[in-house]
């Protein structure tokens, strides 16, 4: 069946730094998500991408909708404390009624 | 500003209780979705609902039943609850067409089976 692998499973990362994470799809996908759930809590919805090659950022978080359909990813510049939290991409396959289908997230740890 | 509510953050029950969760949204969704979340193993689709009274099962229906009587309401069912149903469940909804395949989701609720 189709596979959504996310990568990495989980970041160690100074206060200050960028950090990258990406997902890939064995499928060819019509929608990205990205969301961030904050510990106890539903995931929130970061950004959304529809389109091949799209480049969207919302604060100081980017995502890229691949070119080949295929593959995502999220950049978050400047990482500040409350980005703590884990990361999920999720993504739509095409005329697969409105499911969606989720990545095992990104725990994002920041160390002071 | 979306909202997704759930009747309850925590809850514990026993071994065999019937369990109920419930789910409103308040934005006219016609979509609504269950899952389960646990370590490892990110989140699993139970059941889904297109519209009223509606129900489609995911990837992991057993030992679960919706219900959809409202459009703004979807509750999730454990029959006999067990303790393998100890988990983070979520609730989701999204507008219906595949332009709109964005979910928001509630809070969570956090159940343990004893």
């Amino acid at each position: 069946g189709q596979q959504l692998n996310q990568s990495p499973q989980s970041m160690f990362i100074q206060e200050g730094e960028d950090v990258s994470m990406n997902c890939t799809s064995s499928s060819i996908f019509n929608t990205w998500l990205w969301y961030k759930q904050d510990p106890g809590e539903g995931p929130v919805l970061l950004i959304a991408l529809y389109k091949a090659g799209e480049l969207t950022s919302n604060g100081r978080l980017t995502a890229q909708f691949g070119i080949t359909r295929k593959d995502s990813f999220l950049n978050i510049s400047a990482s500040i404390p409350s980005d703590v939290g884990i990361y999920f991409c999720a993504g739509h396959f095409p005329n697969r009624d409105d499911k969606i289908i989720f990545g095992k997230g990104t725990r994002l740890h920041i160390l002071p | 500003d979306v909202k997704v509510t759930q009747s309850s953050r925590y809850l514990v029950k026993r071994t065999g209780e019937k369990v109920f969760l419930e789910c409103v949204q308040d934005m006219d969704h016609e979509n609504m979705f269950w899952y389960r979340q646990d370590p490892g193993l990110g989140l699993r689709l139970i059941y889904f609902s297109y519209d009223v009274k509606m129900k489609e099962k995911g990837d992991i229906p057993e030992g679960y039943s919706v219900s959809r009587e409202k459009k703004e309401r979807f509750s999730l069912i454990l029959e006999s609850a067990s303790t393998n149903q100890t988990s983070m469940y979520l609730c989701a909804s999204s507008l219906l067409g595949q332009t709109q395949e964005t979910q928001y989701f509630g809070p969570g609720t956090r159940l343990l089976v004893l």
